[in-house]
């Protein structure tokens, strides 16, 4: 079975500044995709990326970028030019993408602190 | 941008009782999950629901839970006889597609079992 992992419960960086947050993941699948999403106190899981684990290129999203490290099973999420805005929960997920697989499977979180 | 949809935010009720929660999937979405996250705990997976039938289920997801999509909008979890341990936060997600199409979540009910 997968299993993804986030071994920082919480991280806190000084705005306008960078933080990285760490997920490494298990899986014996050769094909599947991993997600960052944020949920902010508001609730609401809000997606921040994607990636597929077949593409070799880092995904982007403005900020947001992720370091892919499909041998070493590691997905980073590197926040750049922090903002108050980004404070918030982050979790880390992976998707299968062999089998008739739906769901997603959910790493513990970190919880990112921004510091004024 | 669209957006799914929960209601109610925050739900009461008494131990035994019967309790629904709704959710209104993003309108072209066809693929529709429920996910809940018990304080404290990792997000856990109940159930995925495609073309009118469960598609797939967790251990979870046992014979107090159902899905029923009633109309050509809603999509409701139904738990038949509440226990303690169901107080979670629940969420409803919908997606286009089911290979790495990304989920999009609504804001989640909060259930109090009492």
């Amino acid at each position: 079975a997968q299993t993804v992992t986030q071994s920082q419960p919480e991280m806190s960086v000084q705005e306008a500044e960078t933080v990285t947050l760490s997920c490494t993941y298990d899986t014996s699948e050769s094909d599947y995709y991993l997600f960052w999403y944020k949920q902010p106190p508001s609730r609401q899981m809000i997606l921040v990326i994607r990636q597929e684990a077949y593409k070799q290129q880092n995904a982007t999203e403005n900020r947001f970028s992720v370091n892919f490290q499909k041998a070493a099973k590691s997905f980073s999420l590197k926040i750049s030019d922090s903002q108050l805005g980004d404070a918030a929960m982050y979790f880390c997920a992976y998707r299968s993408a062999v089998n008739s697989n739906y769901q997603l499977i959910w790493g513990a979180g970190t919880k990112l602190i921004i510091k004024p | 941008e669209p957006e799914v949809t929960q209601t109610p935010s925050h739900q009461v009720t008494q131990m035994g009782q019967e309790v629904i929660l709704r959710c209104v999937p993003i309108s072209n979405h066809l693929y529709f999950y429920w996910y809940r996250q018990i304080l404290g705990q990792k997000v856990e997976f109940l159930v995925s629901f495609y073309n009118n039938e469960i598609s797939e289920k967790s251990e979870i997801f046992d014979d107090q839970f159902s899905v029923e999509r009633p109309d050509g909008s809603n999509f409701t979890l139904k738990i038949r006889s509440t226990k303690l341990e169901d107080s979670a936060m629940y969420f409803c997600a919908s997606s286009t597609g089911a290979w790495g199409q990304p989920q999009h979540f609504g804001d989640g009910t909060r259930l109090s079992i009492l």
